[in-house]
Order: C-alpha cells, then structure tokens, then sequence
C-alpha cells in the first residue's frame, strides 16, 4: 500500500550537517517533497524534487533522490537553532485514483542543540 | 506567510455536534485541499477540489462534507463530531490540479470533548 516512512528524531550540534532520510514505496511519484512543520504553524513547503532528478541543491538544503532504492534525503548544512522542527517527506500518490493527494511520512523531530 | 487563510483558528465543540471550517486559497490558485493531522493518524489527504468541483477523494468519512464556492473558497463541514475527531486540519492550495508545489494554512486546531 501507500507508505512513507522517515525515522522519528534526529539530533545535531548547531553548525553541523543534518541529514533526514525517508523511503516511500509508489514508484510511480512524480513529485517528492520536503515540508517543515514548527510547533503550534503550518506545514511549509522547504524543497521538491520531480522524480527524474538525481540532486536539487537550494541554499543551505540538498535533496537526494535514489528512485531505484525509493529512498530520499534532505541535507541541512550548517544547522541552526531555528531549523529545529519537524519535517515530512511526502510524495504525490498516483495510485488508489487520486493523483493529487500527498501522501506524508510521520516526520522526523529534529533537535538542534548547542 | 504562505497565502493561504483558515478560520476559525481553534475550535472547541461538544460531541454529536457540527462544525464548519473555512479555507481561502492563494491568490490565484484554483486548487483547494484538505488534510487533517492527528496524533495517531499522522497527516492525511482528504478531499480536493478545483475550480468548484470535487477533484480527489481520500480517506474523508461520511459524516464530513466538503465544497468550493465560485470565489474559490473552500468550506469543511464536520458533523456529528467524535472524540475522534479532535485534530488540526489543514487546508492548502496549489495553482493547478496536478502536481504542483501544495501551499499550506496555518491549520484549525479542533477540539472535541
């Protein structure tokens, strides 16, 4: 079935590289996403990736894409305390009739300590 | 601020009762998604509209309804409200009906007791 999992904590020193992983399983996404979610707000789009891609870099964040191994990674460099939340990879669900759902992992918490 | 407005921002309601949620898009965005997220069910898709009509369908349950009005406003009715349902639900809105980049609200946070 439809299924986006990511590990559910990450912690990192302040001015390290953060790396959050996700695997979905519908090979047929078009598009991959990355939201981040800080207590008590909404859910801001951060990054995508359309699915014939390999990399996408935007300032601080790369996405990694290994459509092979249906496996997904966002790269913070130089992590900040105000990049401490939670994050979800969510990918375009083609299957089950819907093609413009998102389907969402359960998000990683990310912690950025001193 | 991505654009997209939802009220009310809280809600608290009895069991049994019956609520309804707003959204306003992006200026011009024609798509309107709903999504609730609960602690147990993560995030969730569902339903979508575009340009008025109902595009997509999730895992939406009978007792709630949805619709999108000519200005492109979308409201979210929730009836006979369990304990269940007690959860954030978020609308976005894209530009298009496909694959295009999902602009989150803030979220109304509804409270059942």
């Amino acid at each position: 079935g439809e299924d986006v999992e990511q590990s559910l904590f990450l912690s990192v020193r302040e001015g390290d590289s953060s790396v959050i992983n996700c695997t979905y399983t519908d090979s047929s996404s078009t598009y991959l996403y990355w939201y981040k979610q800080e207590p008590g707000a909404g859910l801001q789009l951060l990054t995508y990736i359309f699915s014939n891609m390999d990399m996408k870099q935007d300032q601080r964040l790369t996405v990694l894409l290994n459509k092979k191994d249906k496996h997904l990674s966002l790269r913070i460099a130089d992590t900040q305390t105000g990049d401490s939340a939670i994050y979800f990879c969510a990918e375009n669900g083609r299957r089950s009739g819907g093609y413009n759902k998102l389907i969402f992992g359960a998000g990683t918490r990310l912690a950025v300590h001193p | 601020d991505s654009g997209v407005t939802q009220t009310p921002k809280h809600l608290i309601t009895a069991t049994g009762q019956r609520v309804t949620l707003r959204c306003s898009p992006r200026s011009g965005d024609l798509s309107v998604y709903w999504y609730q997220q609960s602690l147990d069910q993560g995030l969730q898709f569902l339903i979508q509209y575009y340009n008025g009509e109902e595009r997509a369908k999730g895992n939406i349950l009978e007792r709630f309804s949805a619709q999108q009005f000519p200005d492109l406003h979308s409201e979210l009715n929730l009836s006979s409200l369990e304990l269940g349902d007690s959860a954030l639900y978020f609308c976005a809105s894209s530009v298009a009906g496909q694959d295009n980049e999902q602009f989150f609200g803030p979220g109304t946070r509804l409270t059942v007791l």
